[in-house]
C-alpha cells in the first residue's frame, strides 16, 4: 500500500517553462489536495479537489492549473513557472472533507521545486 | 484572521529529556486540531487528532492536549529519542472561505542530540 505517490521528487525550472506534477493515491479516497510550503510559513492550499469531476482555488491559486483526472490521480500544472513558484509541493488525500471529524490526510513526500 | 501560531520556533534537547511544544490558534469555528510530524524532506505524517470534546490524546510517547476554551494545544514527548529530531506542525481544520480547510502552522522545528 503506497499511500500518496508524487512524482517528480526533484525539479529545476527556467522562467517561463511548463510543468506538472503528478500525486496519485491508492486509498480510495474522494478528496485531494495541493499545498506548497515556504521556509518559516505553514502549508498554504492552492487547489482541492472535493471529489472526482470537481476542483476548486484554496488560498494561492494563481499560476497554477489542475486536473482531477479519475478518483486517482490528482495533477498541478504550471504553465509559465516563475521564480517565486520555487517551493516545495504537497499533495495530500482524506476519505472525506477535512471537515469531516476525525478523517485523516495523508501527504506525499513532497516535489521540491527551483525556478531559476 | 485565521491563524495558528506555535512557540517555540525551534528548539535543541538531550536525548532521554522530555519536552512540550505549544500551539494557540484563533481558528473559529473549529472542527478539529491536529499534530503531525515532518521528517527532514518527507511529508508531514499525523501523531494525533482531538475533535474540541477531547483533552488529551496520546500516541505512544506522545500526548496531546487541547483547551477548546483558551484555544491552545500542546504536545508533550517524553523520553526523546534522536528519531524524534523533525518539525512538529499543529493543524487546526476551521471554516474559511466557504469551505472547511486545514490551517497550518509554521511548525517547531525540534533537535535531539545525543
Amino acid at each position: 500500500n503506497a499511500g500518496v505517490t508524487q512524482t517528480p521528487k526533484f525539479q529545476v525550472l527556467k522562467t517561463g517553462q511548463s510543468m506538472t506534477l503528478q500525486c496519485a493515491q491508492d486509498m480510495n479516497h474522494n478528496s485531494m489536495y495541493w499545498y506548497r510550503q515556504d521556509p518559516g510559513m505553514g502549508l498554504r492550499l492552492i487547489y482541492y479537489s472535493a471529489s472526482e469531476g470537481t476542483t476548486d482555488k484554496g488560498e494561492v491559486p494563481n499560476g497554477y492549473n489542475v486536473s482531477r483526472l479519475n478518483k486517482r490521480e490528482f495533477s498541478l500544472r504550471l504553465e509559465s513557472a516563475a521564480p517565486s513558484q520555487t517551493s516545495v509541493y504537497f499533495c495530500a488525500s482524506t476519505l472525506q472533507g477535512v471537515g469531516t471529524l476525525n478523517t485523516e490526510a495523508f501527504f506525499g513526500q513532497g516535489t521540491r521545486l527551483t525556478v531559476v | 484572521k485565521n491563524q495558528v501560531e506555535q512557540s517555540p520556533q525551534s528548539l535543541i534537547i538531550l536525548e532521554g529529556k522530555n519536552c512540550t511544544l505549544q500551539c494557540n490558534y484563533t481558528v473559529s469555528p473549529f472542527s478539529n486540531l491536529r499534530w503531525y510530524k515532518q521528517d527532514t524532506g518527507r511529508g508531514p505524517v499525523s501523531l494525533t487528532i482531538m475533535t474540541f470534546s477531547e483533552n488529551t490524546k496520546s500516541n505512544g510517547r506522545y500526548t496531546a492536549t487541547l483547551d477548546a476554551d483558551t484555544k491552545q494545544s500542546s504536545l508533550h514527548i517524553t523520553a526523546s529519542q534522536l528519531s524524534d529530531s523533525a518539525s512538529y506542525i499543529c493543524v487546526v481544520t476551521g471554516l474559511s472561505g466557504g469551505y472547511n480547510k486545514l490551517i497550518f502552522g509554521a511548525g517547531t522545528r525540534l533537535a535531539v542530540h545525543p
